[in-house]
């Protein structure tokens, strides 16, 4: 039972390239998050999705997008990378009654 | 605007002290609270919820809630320097079971 699971761990991009974030969790929840946390900042949520098949914007979703694939796989993608969305990227999920959440070890993002 | 604040420390404490750690929030009507505890370069790790006005225990943390003044604490008996770390106060700022996070308190356990 591997919990939440992220990759890449580490990623060096150059502005406007591409790249998907992936998450899965083998804990058959429901819901599950995509958070990016900078120093001063704390956790800030990007998008959410409360049950497959649907997804909301967060706090910041600007210049980036997401796909729930299945009920266990929910990504992240950013089209077009900036230096402004250098930052760790965590994934979360939840079980449809507690509100408990448990997060995935993180991907580190550099954006050149 | 839902916040959660938190001092952001550090807080120091020596070895086998209590260590106490603050958290206000600004939604009344918030009904779950979590404590969570972040080392360095690693993920968020969930040590403690509690939904009840009251103290709620487990092992060496206590979660104390108080609704109506709108705070939060976590007390950490018997401190040991593993404990050095950085916890966050998050709070339900939604219908969808959404947290709010606070930016976390340094903590750091002397030996």
């Amino acid at each position: 039972n591997a919990g939440v699971t992220q990759t890449p761990k580490f990623q060096v991009l150059k502005t406007g390239q591409s790249m998907t974030l992936q998450c899965a969790q083998d804990m058959n929840h429901n819901s599950m998050y995509w958070y990016r946390q900078d120093p001063g900042m704390g956790l800030r949520l990007i998008y959410y999705s409360a049950s497959e098949g649907t997804t909301d914007k967060g706090e910041v979703p600007n210049g980036y997008n997401v796909s729930r694939l299945n009920k266990r796989e929910f990504s992240l993608r950013l089209e077009s990378a900036a230096p402004s969305q250098t930052s760790v990227y965590f994934c979360a999920s939840r079980a449809g009654g507690p509100d408990e959440q448990y997060f995935g070890p993180g991907t580190r993002l550099t954006v050149t | 605007q839902k916040e959660v604040e938190q001092n952001s420390g550090p807080l120091s404490v020596p070895e086998g002290a209590i260590a106490s750690l603050n958290c206000t929030y600004s939604d009344r009507g918030s009904q779950s609270f979590f404590w969570y505890r972040q080392y360095s370069g690693k993920s968020p790790e969930l040590i403690m919820s509690i939904y009840s006005n009251g103290d709620k225990e487990d092992g060496r943390f206590t979660a104390q809630l108080n609704k109506a003044s709108q705070y939060v604490s976590l007390l950490i008996r018997d401190s040991q320097p593993s404990d050095s770390a950085t916890y966050l106060c998050a709070v339900r700022g939604g219908s969808q079971g959404n947290l709010i996070f606070g930016k976390g308190t340094k903590l750091s356990v002397k030996p």
